[in-house]
C-alpha cells in the first residue's frame, strides 16, 4: 500500500517561512493536494494540483513536488496560520497523510 | 454558494447501523463527486469513501470495505452513507466533502461541518 509521511510537528517564526514536507514513493508523479485544519473546523483546500491555489487563498501559500518529496511553504507565517496541515494523493484510492502541527513562534 | 450539510450521527453500539445523510446545493452531481472523509476525536483524517460518478464500482477505504455502502439520490441533491456492524474504530465525525472533479482522482473544495458518531456500549 501506499504511504505519505508528514513531520508531525514544525514550528516557524512570525515573518518566517515554513515549509511542511509529504513523502511518498515517486510522489513527484502524482497530484498533492494539501489541506489546512484549525480546532474545531473543517478542513480547508489550500493547495491542489501540486501548486494551484484556490480563489481566496493568499499568495503566501505555495506548494511544489518532486522525485519523492511534496511541499507546502507558508511565506511570511502569521498567528493565523497555526494549524493542522493534511496533504492528500489518489493511489486507487484517496489517501491523507498523517497531518503536520504548524506552531508560529 | 456551495453548502454541504451531514446529518444522522448519534450514538450506536457496538454491531449496530446507522445512515449518514448529505445534502449538497449550489452545484450538481453532474459536475462534482462527493466523498465521505472521517476524522476520530485528537486525530487525523481518513478518507472513508467516493461515489463514482462514472457509473463504476464506488470506492472504499479497506477499513470500512463490506461494511460501509455509499449511495445517492440525485433528486433530492443527497449522498449517503450506510454504516453497518459498527466498531469502537468507527468512532469519529464523518464529514461529506465536494471533489473539485466528478471523479474519484480529486481534491476536496469544499467541506461539510460534520456529523460525529459515537459506537460505544
Amino acid at each position: 500500500s501506499y504511504d505519505l509521511t508528514q513531520p508531525l510537528s514544525v514550528s516557524v517564526a512570525l515573518g518566517q517561512t515554513a515549509r511542511i514536507t509529504c513523502g511518498g514513493d515517486k510522489i513527484g508523479i502524482k497530484n498533492v493536494h494539501w489541506y489546512q485544519q484549525k480546532p474545531g473546523q473543517a478542513p480547508l483546500l489550500v493547495i491542489y494540483r501540486n501548486n494551484n491555489r484556490p480563489s481566496g487563498i493568499p499568495e503566501r501559500f505555495s506548494g511544489s513536488n518532486s522525485g519523492n518529496t511534496a511541499t507546502l511553504t507558508i511565506s511570511r507565517a502569521q498567528v493565523g496560520d497555526e494549524a493542522d496541515y493534511y496533504c492528500q494523493v489518489w493511489d486507487s484510492r484517496t489517501l491523507f497523510g498523517g497531518g503536520t502541527k504548524v506552531t508560529v513562534l | 454558494e456551495v453548502q454541504l450539510v451531514e446529518s444522522g450521527g448519534g450514538v450506536v453500539r457496538p454491531g449496530g447501523s446507522l445512515r449518514l445523510s448529505c445534502t449538497v446545493s449550489g452545484f450538481t452531481f453532474d459536475d462534482n463527486g462527493v466523498n465521505w472523509v472521517r476524522q476520530a476525536p485528537g486525530k487525523g483524517l481518513e478518507w472513508v469513501s467516493g461515489f463514482n460518478w462514472n457509473d463504476g464500482p464506488n470506492a472504499y477505504a479497506d477499513s470500512v470495505k463490506g461494511r460501509f455502502t455509499i449511495s445517492r439520490d440525485k433528486a433530492r441533491n443527497a449522498l449517503y452513507l450506510q454504516m453497518n456492524s459498527l466498531r469502537d474504530e468507527d468512532t469519529a465525525f464523518y464529514y461529506c466533502a465536494r471533489a473539485g472533479l466528478a471523479s474519484l482522482d480529486s481534491w476536496f473544495d469544499s467541506w461539510g461541518q460534520g456529523t460525529l458518531v459515537t459506537v460505544s456500549s
